[in-house]
């Protein structure tokens, strides 16, 4: 089956700084992912919309200064979390769906971010 | 609009036994539906899905779930546990009449499921 990966797994950084979260189709193309954030013991919610070529688009609520994606390649979205502070901890999940299968989609192991 | 809810937060079930995981949803048009299982620290799994077609879907690793529109419900099962089927389940739904994202799935808060030897 259609694999995702996202790296790193965990990450632990001090509030003020910044943190890329890199999310990859390794054996199908992605012209469109998804970046979720999960809390703990709560459902997901979706974040934005990254496409490739193009602006993401960004839920409301969401602030797109702060969580910035770039969609680089028909492989590789990244999203960063600038200036990051202790509420942004969470587990961040990015899933995409294969082209012509957009019903299902393929999700990450997930980030668990960690900010001090 | 669109929602989901899951009623149940944990499910306990001894291994060998038959296994419910209960979601009833709402939206404006057709449902899509879709079951995913969420291991500790990691991304969810595709299970099954419900577009169109037969209210019976079957699944991966012996689940099946059924599409009731009556009750508005989308209840998964599996006739026999196994401990390793403990995890968390996640039900979403996705209105078929939205143009939104396919990414925007709602999703429920999730059923703890415990199976015990």
């Amino acid at each position: 089956g259609a694999v995702v990966s996202q790296h790193p797994s965990w990450v632990i950084c001090k509030s003020g700084t910044s943190v890329k979260i890199e999310c990859r189709s390794l054996d199908f193309q992605a012209t469109t992912m998804f970046w979720y954030r999960q809390f703990p013991k709560q459902s997901l919610m979706l974040m934005a919309t990254s496409n490739e070529g193009s602006k993401a688009t960004y839920e409301q609520g969401v602030e797109k200064d702060k969580f910035l994606i770039n969609h680089a390649s028909l492989t590789l979205s990244t999203l960063t979390v600038t200036s990051a502070h202790p509420e942004d901890s969470s587990f961040y999940i990015c899933s995409a769906p294969r082209a012509g299968r957009q019903t299902e989609q393929f999700f990450g192991p997930g980030t668990r971010l960690t900010v001090l | 609009a669109q929602s989901v809810a899951q009623p149940e937060d944990q499910v306990n079930v001894a291994e060998g036994n038959p296994l419910t995981v209960k979601c009833t949803y709402s939206v404006s048009g057709n449902p899509y539906l879709f079951w995913y299982v969420q291991y500790p620290n990691r991304g969810l799994q595709f299970l099954l899905k419900y577009i169109t077609g037969d209210n019976l879907v079957k699944g991966s690793y012996g689940f099946e779930a059924e599409f009731n529109k009556s009750q508005t419900s989308f209840h998964l099962k599996k006739p026999s546990a196994l401990v390793s089927d403990s995890a968390l389940y996640f039900c979403a739904v996705r209105d078929g009449m939205t143009t939104d994202s396919w990414g925007k799935l709602q999703f429920g808060a999730g059923t703890q499921v415990v199976v015990t030897p």
